[in-house]
């Protein structure tokens, strides 16, 4: 069974870091692309970063480009995402989400979340 | 960056009645880079339909997704009660993924 589950959430206050892993289970994770997308409480879907499957080309929105850096470890099969210069409006529960190998660019399995309080 | 409008913001609608879910891309969007996803109060999104009209993995076919260039809809054929939901389209173009806004199917 194809499972991605989030940790690493937290309070942070503003200007702080927090680093965000994602362990992956029941798939070949080094096939996969991967990404993270946010939702700010009572909001939408927004995307924040993709990595390719091998590693070599990484994504970023421009909100969080420059703070932001996506890694993954396929030793360990763990996708991270390490977030500097956090602000309040990085508040938000952080997907992983695995996209799909045969080329739809979609996002076909999702975990639960953690959840990123920025607050003083 | 192409913005994703999804229209209406709400609709309110009683259980068999069909749905039509408007997804309308600031420029052209290559269909097979579309996608609906389901999202229910506290669980994380599901991935509904990929490549614009693919149905992904057991989701029962009363869900239809059409549309090319910049109008995409997603069709509910007969709602069923765990179908009240929020529905959000999104593409993925230039190595970003962007996601439409969101359209809430509530019980009327």
């Amino acid at each position: 069974e194809v499972q991605v589950v989030e940790s690493g959430g937290g309070l942070v206050q503003p200007g702080g870091s927090l680093r965000l892993s994602c362990a992956a289970s029941g798939f070949t994770f080094s096939n996969y692309a991967m990404s993270w997308v946010r939702q700010a409480p009572g909001k939408g879907l927004e995307w924040v970063s993709s990595i390719s499957a091998g590693g070599s080309g990484t994504y970023y929105a421009d909100s969080v480009k420059g703070r932001f850096t996506i890694s993954r470890d396929s030793s360990k099969n763990t996708l991270y995402l390490q977030m500097n210069s956090l602000s309040p409006e990085d508040t938000a529960l952080y997907y992983c989400a695995r996209r799909d190998a045969s080329g739809w660019y979609s996002l076909d399995y999702w975990g639960q979340g953690t959840l990123v309080t920025v607050s003083s | 960056e192409i913005v994703l409008t999804q229209s209406p913001g709400t609709l309110s609608l009683s259980p068999g009645e069909r749905v039509t879910l408007s997804c309308r891309a600031s420029q052209s969007v290559t269909s097979t880079y579309l996608a609906w996803y389901q999202q229910k109060p506290g669980q994380a999104p599901r991935l509904l339909i990929y490549g614009a009209s693919s149905r992904a993995t057991g989701i029962p076919d009363r869900f239809s997704g059409s549309g090319s260039g910049t109008d995409f809809t997603l069709t509910i054929s007969r709602l069923e009660p765990e179908d009240f939901a929020v529905y959000y389209c999104q593409q993925y173009d230039n190595s970003r993924l962007t996601f439409g806004g969101g359209t809430k199917v509530e019980i009327k």
